[in-house]
């Protein structure tokens, strides 16, 4: 079967580091995307990963190991205007796209 | 880029109301386009998939009768939700793939800004 999974919830401080899970369970595997959603809107691609290892873009990042079913997006230099959902979603065999339920993001100042 | 707009952006209706909501991919042909519905704090819930000239595949759970989906064009596809009613008020979000880039792969969705349906 499938299935992928992140965590409900995170809160992280302003200016510091949070690192975001995302496993997940496939037998045929074209991927792992990483998504940005603020309340009220629609989500924004953020990242794309294919290849094992880490893929840095400014102030966020994404890693992928295949072998562990496992991604993770890194945020660094927190700010405010981080605060969002971010959905993890893994491509399948079929080039459809999976969805995690999201985890919710919470900057404190 | 890969632009996808979504009209309207906000629609309140009347009860058993048909609403109309249009997708479309501004600077790229859309060869696919997936209608979403997602509830306040929710995941995103896959409705439908639709490929140009042909008939939507619906997600178990969703009625094709109710929510009738038309993709007439490579850039232009509709969702018209029939009969409306006040459970049917969410905020719908179409995604299109089929955009052109050296580093994504073609099957990458693109979202539109969502339509936020408030039924009466």
């Amino acid at each position: 079967g499938q299935n992928i999974d992140q965590p409900t919830e995170m809160t992280a401080t302003e200016g510091a580091i949070v690192q975001i899970n995302c496993t997940y369970q496939t037998s045929g595997f074209n991927g792992l995307f990483w998504y940005q959603q603020h309340a009220g809107e629609a989500p924004t691609f953020l990242s794309y990963n294919v290849l094992d290892g880490l893929e840095e873009k400014g102030r966020f990042s994404s890693f992928l190991s295949r072998s562990k079913g496992y991604s993770y997006l890194l945020l660094k230099e927190l700010q405010m205007k981080d605060s969002a959902s971010y959905l993890c979603a893994f491509m399948d065999s079929n080039y459809q796209l999976i969805w995690g339920a999201g985890t919710k993001l919470i900057i404190k100042p | 880029g890969a632009v996808v707009s979504q009209h309207p952006s906000w629609v309140i209706c009347k009860s058993g109301t048909s609403v109309k909501i249009e997708c479309r991919s501004l600077d790229f042909q859309a060869t696919t386009m997936f209608w979403y519905r997602q509830f306040p704090k929710q995941s995103l819930m896959l409705m439908a998939t639709s490929n140009e000239g042909s008939k939507a595949t619906y997600e178990q759970g969703v009625e094709k009768d109710k929510f009738l989906i038309n993709h007439a064009s490579l850039t232009l596809s509709t969702l018209t939700v029939t009969s409306a009613h006040p459970e049917d008020s969410s905020f719908y979000i179409c995604s299109a793939r089929g955009g052109t880039s050296q580093t994504l792969p073609q099957e990458t969705q693109y979202f539109g800004p969502g339509t936020r349906l408030l039924v009466l």
